[in-house]
């Protein structure tokens, strides 16, 4: 079955960039009518969806991060990534890629084991 | 934005009994409602979606519904495995949202 693992550095120093990229196996990320996601939690905290990209590269973001935020996919590595720019504390969290679909009610049926990145200097 | 409340944050049970959570929203988001159980250190794990379909695999002591602006989730019989804090999510229109989530543990 499909699975999802995130990697990318576990610590960034304020105002760079963090970059993250997800990597699907076990299915194509372009078969299905998927959008494939990223969402974060900060320790003790809830959930936030960041964005998401559909295999055409259509994206949609999160306003709140809409600035800082782009998420692309490289269809021929099975990959898509989170780039979040400007980055400080409070960028601090777990950062899980998933996958939503297929069908139009977009609930995330798989999920990444998640990657805690820290901003710090 | 669609804002997200839920109640109880949290509530003590004990196996076997019978839990409800609440999940609200702040308009109406049709049959767009998801409910994802999450263990300390673990993703999120999908349990029901649009309201009240079973994902593949979840138990069926699991049940969803919806009235008005107002979802439910429900454990009919609480077990040990599901000791867990409980998120719902809005997949209605994007930007998507959480609920802050409800933690369920041991009476």
């Amino acid at each position: 079955q499909v699975q999802l693992q995130e990697s990318g550095p576990g610590l960034v120093k304020p105002s760079q960039t963090l970059s993250l990229t997800c990597t699907v196996s076990g299915g194509s990320i372009s078969s299905g009518s998927y959008y494939w996601s990223w969402i974060r939690q900060p320790a003790g905290k809830g959930l936030e969806w960041i964005g998401r990209i559909y295999t055409s590269g259509s994206t949609n973001y999160n306003p709140s991060l809409k600035s800082r935020v782009t998420i692309s996919v490289d269809t021929s590595k099975n990959q898509f990534s989170l780039k979040l720019s400007s980055v400080t504390a409070a960028d601090t969290a777990v950062y899980y890629c998933a996958r939503e679909g297929p069908s139009h009610y977009y609930y995330m049926d798989v999920w990444g084991k998640g990657t805690t990145v820290s901003v710090s200097s | 934005d669609i804002q997200m409340t839920q109640s109880p944050s949290s509530l003590s049970a004990s196996v076997g009994d019978r839990v409800t959570i609440t999940c609200r929203t702040s308009q109406s988001i049709s049959s767009y409602l998801n409910w994802y159980q999450q263990n300390p250190g673990k993703a999120p794990k999908l349990l029901i979606y649009a309201a009240s379909i079973l994902q593949s695999g979840v138990p069926s002591r699991f049940s969803g519904s919806e009235s008005g602006t107002d979802f439910t989730l429900t454990i009919s019989s609480l077990q040990p495995e599901d000791f867990a804090t409980y998120y719902c999510q809005q997949s209605y229109s994007t930007p998507f949202t959480f609920g802050p989530g409800t933690k369920v543990d041991i009476k």
